[in-house]
């Protein structure tokens, strides 16, 4: 069964500072993974993907995300965060068949402090 | 080019009524999916549709169903409602089956 971990549920953060938010996964085959951000009573906007191939991967506002196999690890990271990211931040995985049967993890809440 | 819509954006409803939630998805995507998020659950997968066919189903009850038009919007319905099923109700669609998915603001539906 295919599984998502986010083991942070709270990041704080200082404006410029670098982030890292952590996701691991379970899944039989290759992946598609993905990162969301939810701003308070707001819908998901997707920041990032990865299907296949290079396993850096770039994404809107700056972030990016490396897929590492070997570590069933797809980490989202920004070097600078500004006030405007605190949001909640959920790491996502699909399946070949269709990347519209998501099983997400439980969210990161990222505050940022000035 | 316009997004997901879903509507209503909020409802409030008693206990043992039903009730109706609309997406319209992205023009030419052909997938919508739902989702329910919850404080306790957080994101969990309804359904899925595909040029009017249910493909996959999460693990809800009989009482959520939905279906998908030939003009790819999407309803989903629950009925006889628990205070359990207040809950912010997202839609998703994407252009094909392995492409990224687009959500909705959702419709906030209340409980009482």
């Amino acid at each position: 069964a295919q599984s998502v971990t986010q083991p942070d549920i709270h990041i704080t953060v200082s404006e410029g500072a670098s982030l890292e938010l952590r996701c691991n996964y379970s899944y039989g085959a290759t992946p598609y993974l993905f990162w969301y951000v939810q701003s308070p009573g707001q819908g998901l906007q997707l920041l990032l993907k990865y299907f296949s191939g290079d396993t850096l991967v770039q994404g809107i506002k700056g972030f990016e995300a490396e897929f590492k196999r070997s570590q069933s690890s797809f980490n989202l990271r920004k070097p600078s965060v500004h006030w405007s990211d605190a949001a909640e931040y959920f790491c996502a995985v699909g399946s070949q068949t269709g990347a519209n049967n998501l099983f997400f993890g439980t969210g990161t809440r990222l505050t940022v402090i000035p | 080019k316009a997004g997901v819509t879903q509507t209503p954006r909020y409802l409030i409803k008693t206990r043992g009524q039903q009730v109706t939630l609309s997406c319209s998805p992205i023009s030419g995507h052909r997938s919508v999916s739902w989702y329910q998020q919850t404080p306790g659950q957080g994101l969990q997968f309804l359904f899925e549709y595909f040029s009017e066919t249910q493909r996959n189903k999460g693990n809800f009850p009989g009482r959520f169903s939905g279906r998908q038009f030939s003009n790819s919007r999407s309803e989903m319905n629950v009925s006889t409602l628990e205070l359990g099923d207040s809950a912010l109700y997202l839609c998703a669609s994407t252009r094909h089956l392995n492409t990224e998915a687009f959500f909705g603001q959702g419709t906030r539906l209340t409980v009482v």
